[in-house]
């Protein structure tokens, strides 16, 4: 069955940290992936997607990610983090025209 | 432009009783989705329109749940015989659809459905 997975529920980071999100998926072939942000009160939006091509994909909010097709996975990256990151960050992958997503994970930022 | 407008945003409801949720999409876009979103989880699947009639409702828990989307726009979600496990926020979605291939979705603040 294809699934994703995100192993960090939650992740506490200072601002001004790096960050990264670990996403894993499981398809029987390289699915499209997308990583998507939800603020609380907030509908889902994207960051940014990988289709094919250049493998780090650079997105809004100075966040990229990087697909790894022998791990399977497409991690998220943020150099330096800022308070207004704090949100639940959803991987998902497409298939069949309908998303899969991971269960989330809670970005908490510290002064 | 106006994006994916779901009302209400939140409902609260008896168990037993009938809901429906709304959902407009962009103007334009002749695919739309829905999905639920529990506490704590992922959003998951229930059902995906390309136009007016459904492609994949293969996520539609049971026969409780129904969808309709009659003009090719405005889609409604509607739950019969409510449970207290139907509580969840209900995400609409919409992409452009047609021969171009996916894009992206873009997703509706969602209906907050609270059963009691």
């Amino acid at each position: 069955a294809q699934s994703v997975t995100q192993p960090d529920i939650h992740i506490t980071v200072s601002e001004g940290a790096s960050l990264e999100l670990r996403c894993n998926y499981s398809y029987g072939a390289t699915p499209y992936l997308f990583w998507y942000v939800q603020s609380p009160g907030q509908g889902l939006q994207l960051l940014l997607k990988y289709f094919s091509g250049d493998t780090l994909v650079q997105g809004i909010k100075g966040f990229e990610a990087e697909f790894k097709r022998s791990q399977s996975s497409f991690n998220l990256r943020k150099p330096s983090v800022h308070w207004s990151d704090a949100a639940e960050y959803f991987c998902a992958a497409l298939g069949g025209n309908k998303l899969t997503f991971g269960g989330g994970t809670r970005v908490l930022v510290k002064p | 432009g106006a994006g994916v407008s779901q009302t209400p945003s939140n409902k609260v409801t008896e168990k037993g009783k009938y809901v429906e949720l709304r959902c407009d999409p962009i103007s334009g876009h002749t695919a739309l989705y829905w999905y639920r979103q529990s506490l704590g989880q992922g959003p998951e699947f229930l059902i995906y329109f390309q136009g007016t009639g459904a492609a994949d409702d293969s996520g539609l828990p049971n026969d409780r749940f129904f969808a309709v989307r009659p003009e090719g726009s405005v889609s409604t979600l509607k739950i019969q015989r409510t449970e207290r496990g139907d509580s969840a926020v209900y995400l609409c979605a919409s992409s452009p659809g047609g021969g171009g291939g996916y894009t992206e979705a873009f997703f509706g603040q969602g209906t907050r459905l609270t059963v009691v």
